[in-house]
């Protein structure tokens, strides 16, 4: 089993519309919990974080965390074809990382929105 | 400001040769992160300097890889010989020391291929 799990894609959606990204993980313990977005040939860029059970909103981008289910999701609303890109769910076992980004990485979403 | 610079950001070597990856972190970033993804499986924990002390380097996946940070700013990764298995995307990451795991930049990344 994956630490970090996620659907491969690609996955299409329509301009406007919701996407909905998810991602499952192996470790209990974990404590912090990243949404990257990765253009072609670029570096990933970090869009969200979440580190308690819930929602976090942020523009048009809405993490959501379930520690129990091991289950953490991010949903891009009003979907622009500026949002077409590989998105990548890391988890950290750390919630105060004073310098310990060791991040576990999924082997990201294929979005596309289509115009 | 200046992002995390790779350097090169492509390179393609023989086997049994050497190649030498540059990265410089962002000005005054204290946290130095190697992170790798061969094809078709995600990003992967290389190692971590906190200045220019390896604070985690059990990533590593052979003796044939050597990074260094001499004096706390750019690092060098090395390797040497490369084999055809050590192909893949090479990032680097930064963050400032005693900031959250949100405050990870990451290079553009250097595109090994060894044939």
């Amino acid at each position: 089993q994956k630490e970090v799990e996620q659907n491969s894609g690609p996955l299409s959606v329509p301009e406007g519309a919701i996407a909905s990204l998810n991602c499952t993980y192996s470790d209990r313990g974990s404590q912090s919990f990243f949404w990257y977005r990765q253009y072609s040939g670029k570096s990933p860029e970090l869009i969200m974080s979440i580190y308690s059970n819930g929602d976090k909103e942020d523009g048009r981008f809405t993490a959501q965390l379930n520690k129990a289910s091991q289950y953490v999701s991010l949903l891009i609303r009003d979907s622009q074809p500026s949002d077409s890109a590989t998105y990548l769910c890391a988890v950290n076992a750390y919630i105060w990382n004073f310098g310990n980004e060791k991040l576990t990485f999924g082997t990201g979403t294929r979005l596309t929105i289509i115009p | 400001e200046a992002g995390v610079t790779q350097f090169p950001s492509h390179s393609v070597i023989e086997k049994g040769q050497t190649v030498t990856l540059r990265c410089d972190p962002i000005s005054g970033h204290d946290n130095l992160y190697w992170y790798r993804r061969v094809m078709g499986k995600e990003i992967k924990f290389l190692l971590h300097f906190v200045k220019e002390s390896k604070q985690d380097e059990s990533g590593m996946p052979n003796n044939r890889f050597l990074a260094e940070r001499t004096g706390g700013t750019y690092s060098t990764l090395k390797v040497q010989p490369a084999e055809l298995e050590d192909s893949g995307v090479y990032f680097c990451a930064s963050s400032q020391y005693g900031q959250r795991g949100e405050k990870l930049f990451f290079g553009s990344g250097t595109q090994l291929s060894v044939l």
